[in-house]
């Protein structure tokens, strides 16, 4: 299979404090991870594209500055959101993708999610 | 840029079959995927289309008009575990990523 984890499932955070979101894949070795940002009702907004080795790619819009992306192996990238405020509270999910350019398929994992609350 | 439409609720009774459309505009092609997600769950994968046509797959099955920038998703013999959130997603401007639409929510009820 294809298995890809996030860590923690949920955290609750005081507002101007960071807080560390990990995303592994279990399986497999994960050229490249996204990291999506859902609020509720709302569709998966892709936050970052992170290719091990290198700099994670931003889109428009997204803070590279507080959103730090570091994609340090092939089985594990991070999400730091610094300084959090509560209009960052969302669910966070991350996905993982065997191939070193975009998925084919069912090439594409996501990792279950990560609900964060801002206080 | 890039933009796809879907209804943003639709619902149905089970046993019944549902369609769910999904229209896109995108610069370039690569194809088109639906995602079932339920509520606070990760999305999980249904279909990918590539080239014009049907592709059936169990009681769910996928169209894709490229021509048109059209795709549905067909749900049949409807069970009430089918009540979630649909996404229909395309590959981005940049050829690196998934772009998702808004989602369809359905909900199946007895």
């Amino acid at each position: 299979g294809a298995v890809v984890s996030q860590h923690p499932s949920w955290v609750i955070c005081k507002s101007g404090t960071s807080v560390k979101i990990e995303c592994r894949s279990l399986d497999f070795q994960a050229t490249t991870m996204f990291w999506y940002r859902q609020f509720p009702k709302q569709s998966l907004m892709l936050m970052a594209t992170s290719n091990e080795g290198s700099k994670a790619t931003y889109e428009q819009g997204v803070e590279k500055d507080k959103f730090l992306i570091n994609h340090a192996s092939l089985t594990l990238s991070t999400l730091t959101v610094t300084s959090a405020h509560p209009e960052d509270s969302s669910f966070y999910i991350c996905s993982a993708s065997k191939r070193g350019v975009v998925p084919r398929g069912n090439e594409q994992f996501f990792g279950p999610g990560t609900r964060l609350t801002v206080l | 840029g890039q933009n796809i439409d879907q209804p943003t609720e639709m619902t149905a009774t089970e046993g019944a079959i549902v369609q769910i459309n999904c229209t896109y505009q995108t610069s370039g092609f690569n194809g088109l995927f639906w995602y079932q997600q339920h509520a606070g769950e990760a999305p999980t994968f249904l279909s990918y289309n590539v080239l014009d046509g049907l592709e059936e797959k169990g009681r769910f099955s996928s169209f894709l008009s490229r021509s048109k920038g059209y795709s549905y998703l067909l749900l049949k013999e409807l069970q009430m575990k089918d009540s979630a959130s649909y996404l229909c997603a395309v590959i981005n401007q940049a050829g690196t990523a998934l772009i998702f639409g808004k989602g369809t929510t359905l909900s199946v009820s007895s």
